[in-house]
């Protein structure tokens, strides 16, 4: 069973850079055609994708996010890493780190098998 | 404001039926497929439907996915109080490059 676990500050301060880590057991990260996740949900609003990397090292990313985000993979350690600068309070929110499926066949086909339970990130002075 | 739109609230009575819908373009659900995730507060979000009416292993027949055009909808039959949740809806957007999902839809069971 794969499982998926966030870790990282809870708490930021505004202009700096939020660092979450996201750690993979029970299954191999260089497998198949899984893509590595970040999606966070601000308090009362909806989920929003942050970007995703593949082993390689390949990355897409959220374009509204893009030039604040930097996803990077440890293959050797099983983990993924998120890094997003000059955070503001609209930051605040629960980030998720998920395995994604992406491939195509008659279309482009992207769903997420396996979640981590999220951590909640505060940003403030 | 999400590309992909979804009813922001849906209620039915237990043991009855319900639909949401989730609405884009061409560029995402009109040539790629859908998937929906079913949210309890406090939990990580659970994958039930890809590939637009695939269901996972282990989620119940009531739970069905469609798509024509460019629009997806979710079903849920025989309503049950634990169904009680917020559905998202989620896609790949080729102009894009990036992962969408819907805004959202609160389920609550009368």
């Amino acid at each position: 069973q794969v499982q998926l676990q966030e870790s990282g500050p809870g708490l930021v301060k505004p202009s700096q850079t939020l660092s979450l880590t996201c750690t993979v057991s029970g299954g191999s990260i260089t497998s198949g055609s899984h893509y590595w996740s970040w999606i966070r949900q601000p308090a009362g609003t909806g989920l929003e994708w942050i970007g995703h990397i593949y082993p390689t090292g390949s990355t897409n990313y959220n374009p509204s996010l893009k030039s604040r985000v930097t996803i990077s993979v440890d293959t050797s350690k099983t983990q993924f890493s998120l890094q997003l600068r000059s955070v503001t309070a609209a930051d605040t929110a629960v980030y998720y780190c998920a395995r994604g499926l992406y491939y195509y066949d008659s279309g482009e086909t992207y769903y997420f098998d396996y979640w981590g339970q999220g951590t909640l990130v505060t940003v403030s002075s | 404001q999400s590309v992909l739109t979804q009813p922001p609230s849906v209620s039915a009575a237990p043991g009855q039926k319900v639909t949401i819908s989730c609405s884009g373009s061409s560029s995402n659900i009109g040539n790629n497929y859908v998937s929906w995730y079913q949210h309890l507060p406090g939990t990580a979000p659970k994958l039930l439907i890809y590939e637009n009416d695939k269901r996972l292993s282990g989620i119940p027949d009531r739970f069905s996915g469609s798509k024509s055009g460019t629009s997806a909808t979710l079903g849920i039959t025989g309503l049950q109080t634990g169904d009680e949740a917020d559905y998202y809806c989620g896609t790949w957007d080729s102009s894009l490059s990036a992962v969408l999902f819907g805004g959202g839809t609160k389920l609550t069971v009368l």
